[in-house]
């Protein structure tokens, strides 16, 4: 059963903590992506990863970082610089081949509230 | 700046009617736009995208319409079904691979009455 799957589904971060977040992919997609969902916006590219060992700083990276060791996986680290973390986090992965009809498959989700 | 807007925060449609959802643009980078669905507490789902080679795409009971000139595009559910209920997110890639810059509108939530 291909899929994106996202853990924990609720996280709970105290001050000065910083807290991470798992994305697995058995997709075999080369690109990741990790968004954040606020009420009333849209989805805001928070990193990507085109490749293993490679990732990109995206609209609001800051407070943020990630890893991409293994294709599989791209995990989120929410640090305690991050000042206004509670939001919905969103990954996703695509394919990564430059056709246009390429689309993001998007995980179930990992709500962060803050403590 | 490249944007999306969505400028109706929710929708209520009776069942079995048609579902009108609008999306407008500016400054985009790339004329593919998509539309996904969410459910509360999941992920968005891909629904229906349209290239600019076209002005309507069809799938089902789903079509999404492009105006360039006006760059509007608009996503038809016809007939609306309950299950149609859920928030629905217009994108536009802002290249022609899948990462980098794909701007996401801030969501028109659909409640569709039985």
């Amino acid at each position: 059963d291909g899929g994106i799957t996202q853990s924990p589904k609720y996280l709970f971060r105290k001050e000065g903590q910083n807290v991470t977040l798992s994305c697995e992919q058995n997709l075999n997609h080369d690109a990741m992506y990790w968004y954040r969902q606020d009420p009333g916006q849209g989805l805001r590219l928070i990193y990507y990863s085109q490749i293993v060992n490679d990732f990109q700083k995206g609209d609001i990276a800051e407070g943020y970082s990630v890893s991409r060791e293994k294709k599989e996986s791209f995990p989120l680290t929410v640090t305690s610089a991050q000042k206004n973390p509670t939001a919905f986090y969103l990954c996703a992965s695509s394919p990564g081949t430059s056709g246009t009809q390429e689309t993001q498959y998007f995980g179930p989700g990992t709500r962060l509230l803050v403590l | 700046d490249q944007q999306v807007k969505q400028n109706s925060p929710s929708l209520s449609v009776q069942e079995g009617r048609i579902s009108i959802l609008n999306c407008d643009y500016t400054n985009s980078m790339f004329d593919y736009f998509l539309w996904y669905k969410k459910y509360p507490a999941e992920g968005p789902t891909f629904l229906i995208s349209i290239s600019s080679i076209k002005d309507k795409n069809e799938d089902g009971r789903f079509t999404v319409f492009l105006n360039k000139s006006a760059k509007h595009l608009s996503l038809h559910i016809v007939p609306s079904q309950p299950g149609d209920s859920a928030v629905y997110f217009c994108a536009n890639r802002g290249s022609k691979t899948s990462y980098d810059k794909v701007i996401f509108g801030p969501g028109t939530s659909l409640s569709v009455i039985p």
